[in-house]
């Protein structure tokens, strides 16, 4: 159960896009169509961006897109707005029956 | 309105033990998987634990496994962890999740209690 592989930090101008990777294994993001985003500002809850793979929930901007290879998934965050500094996280269910998060990617907008 | 609030934490010393709570309210909760998740101060979201609506069907992260004990009460919408041999790295913000209906992703989250072991 190590935790999924996630650049430690990303930065992007207002107006770009950035792109956010997270990759695990055969037993996690392989095998299953089962991965989630969470963005989390300090000291804040997280809050759910994206779930299997590619589905946005209500209220959830498009400028959030994901797509998946293998085992690595990669968030797109297109139009970077100053709101969207924050942690952001992936989540994978996993073999056994578990989940595994990622280590967390810290996005600055400069 | 669907809401979690979780409540429980506090100081420990090492080797103790603390039970958790996280009290459900706005919908359903005998038919939602309750998770429980972690944040250690400056460090990464970690999944521990999951619980079926049937309150028996548990899972657990390697980490805190024979440690650290998942039940509910559907009878009083609540959610619990207990925690024993508690260690200085259990020190976290601890949050419950739902896990949304016949899916595989947690969609509302509580604000989370914190838990500081240390003697």
């Amino acid at each position: 159960q190590s935790a999924l592989t996630q650049p430690a930090s990303v930065s992007g101008s207002p107006g770009q896009s950035i792109t956010i990777s997270c990759t695990g294994t055969s037993s996690d993001i392989g095998a299953y169509n089962y991965v989630s985003w969470y963005q989390q500002h300090p000291g804040k809850a997280p809050k759910l961006i994206i779930y299997d793979v590619s589905n946005r929930p209500s209220g959830v901007s498009n400028r959030f897109s994901v797509s998946k290879s293998g085992n690595t998934a990669s968030l797109t965050i297109s139009g970077l707005q100053p709101e969207d500094e924050a942690d952001y996280y992936c989540i994978s269910y996993a073999s056994s029956s578990t989940y595994v998060f990622g280590i967390g990617t810290k996005v600055t907008v400069l | 309105e669907v809401q979690l609030v979780e409540s429980g934490g506090g100081l420990v010393q090492p080797g103790g033990s603390l039970r958790l709570s996280c009290a459900a309210s706005g919908f359903t909760f005998s038919t939602y998987w309750m998770h429980w998740v972690r944040q250690a101060p400056g460090k990464g979201l970690v999944w521990l634990s999951r619980i079926k609506g049937d309150e028996i069907t548990t899972n657990y992260a390697d980490s805190v496994k024979g440690r650290f004990t998942i039940s509910r009460d559907n009878a009083k919408n609540t959610l619990y962890l207990q925690m024993d041999s508690l260690r200085a790295e259990d020190t976290a913000v601890y949050y419950c999740a739902r896990g949304a209906y016949l899916a595989y992703y947690m969609d509302v989250w509580g604000k989370g209690t914190t838990v500081t072991v240390s003697s």
